[in-house]
């Protein structure tokens, strides 16, 4: 059976400082990957996608950057930083016809 | 105007009561429609997916899409305590982009 796998589940980050989420799923190849952010009474908001190894879409021009390294594996990433990018970051794989399969979440505070 | 409007609530009802979960959306090109159940701190889990308009019943959940007036609902029999989360309704063109309502919180009182 497929899972994802998404950590830290919680972070604490001062401004200004580098960050950087992984996302791994196991029981699948070539997945189509998801990164979202959940803030309050603002639902999910998608950030990044990507359908194959290096080929990264972006939705929403912003402080944070995605890679995928590997057929299996997304990262999310920032340089600095700012403290508008609090929120709960989830990883999916999916798409149509089946869905999203979610990840367990980081919630991220910038202090 | 968003894509996809759900009233947040909250919603508490007595266990064993019927739950009724909406969302209203503006986009008539919609063809594809799910429901999520997010514990708290959780990531959301697909519970229904439909396409087009009727019914899907699965268990005590029943998903039902209205595209001629652009209304989803998600209806949940005998409800328990456990059922107590937010509902995140979702909508596709077809392609591998959802869009999400922003989630009605719902509590099921023992």
């Amino acid at each position: 059976s497929q899972t994802i796998h998404q950590w830290p589940a919680t972070l604490v980050q001062p401004v200004g400082s580098p960050l950087s989420l992984e996302c791994t799923v196991e029981g699948t190849s070539n997945p189509n990957l998801y990164w979202y952010r959940q803030a309050a009474g603002r639902g999910l908001q998608l950030l990044f996608y990507s359908v194959g190894i290096g080929q990264i879409s972006s939705e929403v021009p912003q402080n944070l950057s995605a890679s995928r390294p590997q057929d299996r594996q997304f990262i999310l990433s920032s340089k600095k930083l700012l403290l508008s990018d609090s929120g709960f970051y989830l990883c999916a794989w999916g798409g149509f016809g089946y869905g999203y399969t979610f990840g367990s979440g980081t919630r991220l505070t910038v202090v | 105007q968003k894509e996809v409007e759900q009233d947040p609530g909250p919603l508490s009802v007595p266990e064993g009561a019927i739950v009724s979960l909406n969302c209203t959306y503006s986009n008539s090109a919609f063809q594809y429609f799910m429901w999520y159940r997010q514990y708290s701190r959780k990531g959301p889990e697909l519970l229904m997916y439909t396409y087009s308009s009727g019914n899907k019943e699965d268990g005590r959940f029943t998903a039902q899409v209205d595209k001629s007036s652009k209304y989803i609902s998600l209806f949940i029999r005998d409800s328990q305590p456990s059922d107590s989360a937010t509902y995140l309704c979702a909508m596709s063109l077809g392609g591998n982009q959802f869009y999400f309502g922003t989630g009605t919180s719902l509590t099921v009182i023992p």
